[in-house]
């Protein structure tokens, strides 16, 4: 079975300071990792996805993530927050197995104060 | 670029109204999904299509239905609303189901009330 986890409800940090939300998954076979932004009253936006090759993936909006296989953890970095980074953040998974749909996690809400 | 379109964006009904979710996509995806949306939960799929004229259950699908009217369209409906079914609901779409490795395109969501 898949699922994901983010273990922080609300992240704060002050704006300048670096930033990390966490994403730790389980799966059978070898993950598709995701993460996704969500602003208010709006769907969720795509951010960054690993499939394979370097543990560093870079994104949109100045954010990146690390793989991390032997910890089975996805988070989310930036190095220098804004206070319009501040949103709800999902991590999302899928099995590379045929056949299998996105799970999400429960989203980190994330602010970032002036 | 209009992506994906749903409709309406607000709603408020009665228990045991039925009503249509309607959703929208001008990319030419194969595969559209419907989530739900609660808070601490994340997003549920509730159904999905993996291509024109094929739908299937997702993890939380009792007490609705799904139609694939062609590939652009994809509606959601609810034949006798109950209040655990008030939520936040998004359409989304993918290139191709089958390739994991696509991300998904989402619609703004539809604010669904049920007293």
């Amino acid at each position: 079975a898949q699922s994901v986890a983010q273990p922080e409800d609300q992240v704060n940090v002050a704006e300048g300071n670096p930033l990390t939300v966490k994403c730790t998954y389980s799966v059978s076979g070898n993950p598709y990792l995701f993460w996704y932004v969500q602003y208010p009253n709006r769907g969720l936006q795509f951010l960054l996805k690993y499939i394979t090759g370097d543990n560093l993936v870079k994104g949109s909006y100045g954010f990146e993530a690390e793989f991390n296989k032997s910890q089975t953890s996805f988070h989310l970095k930036k190095p220098s927050a804004l206070v319009s980074d501040s949103a709800l953040y999902f991590c999302a998974v899928r099995d590379d197995n045929y056949g299998q749909n996105f799970v999400f996690g429960p989203g980190t809400r994330l602010s970032v104060l002036p | 670029n209009a992506g994906v379109t749903q409709t309406p964006k607000f709603q408020v009904l009665k228990t045991g109204q039925s009503m249509t979710l309607q959703c929208a996509q001008d990319m030419n995806h194969n595969s559209m999904y419907w989530y739900r949306q609660d808070p601490g939960m994340g997003l549920r799929l509730i159904y999905y299509s993996a291509s024109e004229g094929t739908t299937d259950k997702g993890e939380v699908p009792n007490g609705y239905n799904v139609s694939r009217l062609n590939k652009r369209e994809f509606s959601l409906r609810l034949e006798s609303a109950a209040p655990s079914q008030t939520s936040v609901y998004f359409c989304a779409s993918s290139f191709d189901r089958s390739f994991g490795d696509q991300p998904q395109h989402f619609g703004d969501g539809t604010r669904l009330s049920i007293l």
